[in-house]
């Protein structure tokens, strides 16, 4: 049972194109992180929400938790985005923090 | 910032071997995880450790066991590596157990030949 869902899978845009990554989930959460990992293996938080709207340069990060919904945008689409983004929400009933992953979503940003 | 860093980036074991693989964080987080990544998969939880000498199962304890002697060391141990074990290794910390903002390590690839 997967619960949490990404799409698409992959991802391929030519730069200057605007994207969106879809992450639905099944559980009562309290929060969600949106993290990206570049080859080569390093993960780093790009955002962590629970509610409404956050913006951090060309990337935007929204989740509805009453439909158990959150969404990733990148304006303006540059190749230096090409990643893996995966969405990690907070499960209320983990212990101790702990994360659910999604499988991720792998962007590749064509010059 | 927060650095977490581990031990190695690259590391080739043969079946059998005992492997450890080290965790260091610099921020004083009570909170430690160590996950294992797999095409196809995602991140998958393996031990969390929330206090010193404290320490609790993950998704897929199997096959490996856990240190944490100092609040800043967090070690994985692999008693007999199995080429099943083949894997990027990853571990994050975060400051308390109500803190979901966890901080990734930039991993290691083990390959069990």
């Amino acid at each position: 049972k997967n619960e949490v869902e990404q799409s698409p899978q992959n991802l391929t845009a030519q730069e200057g194109e605007f994207i969106t990554i879809n992450c639905s989930y099944s559980v009562g959460i309290s929060a969600l992180h949106w993290l990206q990992q570049h080859p080569g293996g390093g993960i780093v938080s790009l955002f962590m929400l629970s509610s409404g709207k956050k913006k951090h340069g060309r990337l935007i990060a929204t989740i509805n938790i009453q439909e158990k919904h959150s969404s990733l945008h990148i304006t303006a689409s540059h190749p230096r985005d090409s990643a893996v983004y995966i969405c990690a929400p907070m499960n209320y009933g983990g212990s101790q923090g702990n994360l659910i992953f999604g499988k991720g979503t792998k962007l590749s940003v064509k010059p | 910032d927060v650095k977490v860093t581990q031990s190695s980036r690259y590391l080739v074991k043969r079946t059998g071997e005992k492997v450890f693989l080290e965790c260091v964080q610099d921020m004083d987080h009570e909170n430690m995880f160590w996950y294992r990544q797999d095409p196809g998969l995602g991140l998958r939880l393996i031990y969390f450790s929330y206090d010193v000498k404290m320490k609790e199962k993950g998704d897929i304890p199997e096959g490996y066991s856990v240190s944490r002697e100092k609040k800043e060391r967090f070690s994985l141990i692999l008693e007999s590596a199995s080429t099943n074990q083949t894997s990027m290794y990853l571990c994050a910390s975060s400051f308390s157990p109500t803190s979901v903002e966890q901080y990734f390590g930039p991993g290691t690839r083990l390959t069990v030949t």
